[in-house]
């Protein structure tokens, strides 16, 4: 079956490490995206890549890096930068292209990183 | 300044009666895309529904319905006979220049729909 796959689950870091989210789609979707979500705060996108070797900072990039080398990845570093990280990531993705625009996305089930 | 807008954090609702989530929107992009998505406790988001700016009709999914109300850029989820499942949260997204799939969708802040037996 096609579909987003975000490990680990729950992740747990401590201060001043980095720490690497994993994002793996199957469903041959140009776009991948990375959003973060606080209680109260809805989800605010941090980066998001619309062909693979490129990609563009969100609304809260700061603190975070990410990569887009392979069309079916793209993980999300959360740097020792990044003073607040706990957080629920999530992943999606979307076809992209003209004419797709009334295509939501796909999700990932997210990752619950939490510092200790 | 806010895109999306939810002004309801939090709404209570009597099992099988029906239920309105309000969403307002801005943009001066006149080709956009809205959606909403439900998120459970389990955290996974799922999508309900969607308008297009140029769709002449409400869409319809199902218990799910959207009052577009174009020129007040309101985009409310009706859910009716609701259910005890029903009770997550949801959220109101936008796309703007929804011609292209790639652009991102920006999301409200959410409500949390609390159905009571």
């Amino acid at each position: 079956d096609g579909g987003i796959t975000q490990s680990p689950k729950y992740l747990f870091r401590k201060e001043g490490q980095n720490v690497t989210l994993s994002c793996e789609q199957n469903l041959n979707h140009d776009a991948m995206y990375w959003y973060r979500q606080d209680p109260g705060q809805g989800l605010r996108l941090i980066y998001y890549s619309q062909i693979v070797n490129d990609f563009q900072k969100g609304d809260i990039a700061e603190g975070y890096s990410v990569s887009r080398e392979k069309k079916e990845s793209f993980p999300l570093t959360v740097t020792s930068a990044q003073k607040n990280p706990t957080a629920f990531y999530l992943c999606a993705s979307s076809i992209g292209g003209a004419g797709t625009g009334n295509y939501g996305y796909t999700f990932g089930s997210g990752t619950r990183l939490t510092v200790v | 300044a806010q895109k999306i807008t939810q002004t309801q954090p939090g709404m209570f609702v009597q099992e099988k009666e029906a239920v309105t989530l309000d969403c307002t929107y801005d943009t001066s992009d006149p080709s956009y895309g809205l959606f909403w998505y439900k998120q459970p406790s389990s955290g996974e988001m799922i999508f309900l529904i969607y308008q297009g700016s140029y769709d002449q009709q409400n869409a319809t999914e199902g218990r799910y319905s959207l009052n577009f109300q174009k020129a007040r850029k309101s985009a409310n989820l009706v859910i009716s006979a609701s259910q005890l499942g029903d009770s997550a949260m949801y959220f109101c997204a936008m796309r703007e220049g929804w011609i292209s799939g790639n652009t991102p969708l920006v999301f409200g802040k959410g409500t949390r729909l609390s159905v009571i037996a």
